[in-house]
């Protein structure tokens, strides 16, 4: 059964903190994604990973970093979180190719305070 | 970046009732996918489409792949409680990269 993890379902943090966020797949897939999720604008790319320590910006990359070192682990990292950063983060990961589906996780429901 | 036009945005429907909605871009699409999320947990596939003109079923699920390449609905028949949730149409463009492009969701409500 493909499963996508997330750390944390929930999480809080204070204005100006690093979070970091992990992901990791257990289907040996080559590409990796973050959203984040608003109500009202859907699900909205920040950055995704074609292979392992590569990154590529999504359409919203502001405020965030990430790193891959391993194949099967992607990582969001906010470099200081924001009050605008509050929502719902969700990781995917799918295999190489068009037309492929992408698998996700069970989300990640941050708090910036 | 862009977004598929997806609607309704919400639905109130009875229990029992068929369910429709719909998604269309100005863009042509080689994929359509459909996903159901329900509360607080990640978006789930129910169905791919990679062929214009494709029909395909998951039980009481039937989705389309528009013949233009640039539509696609999902049909919910004889609805039940479970399927309360928020419904996102995704699609991945014609000679593009993995990307997904999503539609913004379709949230089901079922009155008893």
């Amino acid at each position: 059964d493909v499963k996508v993890t997330q750390s944390s379902r929930y999480l809080v943090k204070r204005t100006g903190e690093k979070v970091f966020l992990e992901c990791v797949q257990d289907m040996d897939h080559e590409n990796m994604f973050w959203y984040r999720q608003d109500p009202g604008l859907g699900l909205r790319l920040i950055y995704f990973s074609y292979d392992v320590k590569m990154k590529e910006k999504g359409d919203i990359p502001e405020g965030y970093s990430v790193s891959r070192e391993k194949k099967e682990r992607f990582s969001l990292i906010l470099e200081s979180a924001s009050t605008n950063q509050t929502s719902m983060y969700l990781c995917a990961s799918s295999p190489q190719g068009a037309g492929v589906s992408q698998f996700f996780g069970p989300g990640t429901r941050l708090t910036v305070l | 970046g862009q977004q598929l036009n997806q609607s309704p945005q919400s639905m109130f429907i009875q229990e029992g009732e068929d369910v429709s909605m719909n998604c269309t871009s100005s863009s042509i699409f080689n994929t359509w996918l459909w996903y159901k999320q329900d509360p607080g947990e990640g978006p789930v596939l129910l169905i791919a489409l990679y062929k214009a003109g494709e029909l395909t079923s998951n039980g009481r699920l039937t989705a389309q792949f528009g013949i233009t390449r640039k539509d696609s609905f999902l049909n919910i028949s004889a609805s039940i409680p479970s399927d309360v949730g928020i419904y996102f149409c995704a699609g991945q463009r014609m000679n593009r990269d993995d990307k997904i492009i999503f539609g913004k969701g379709t949230r089901l409500h079922i009155l008893p």
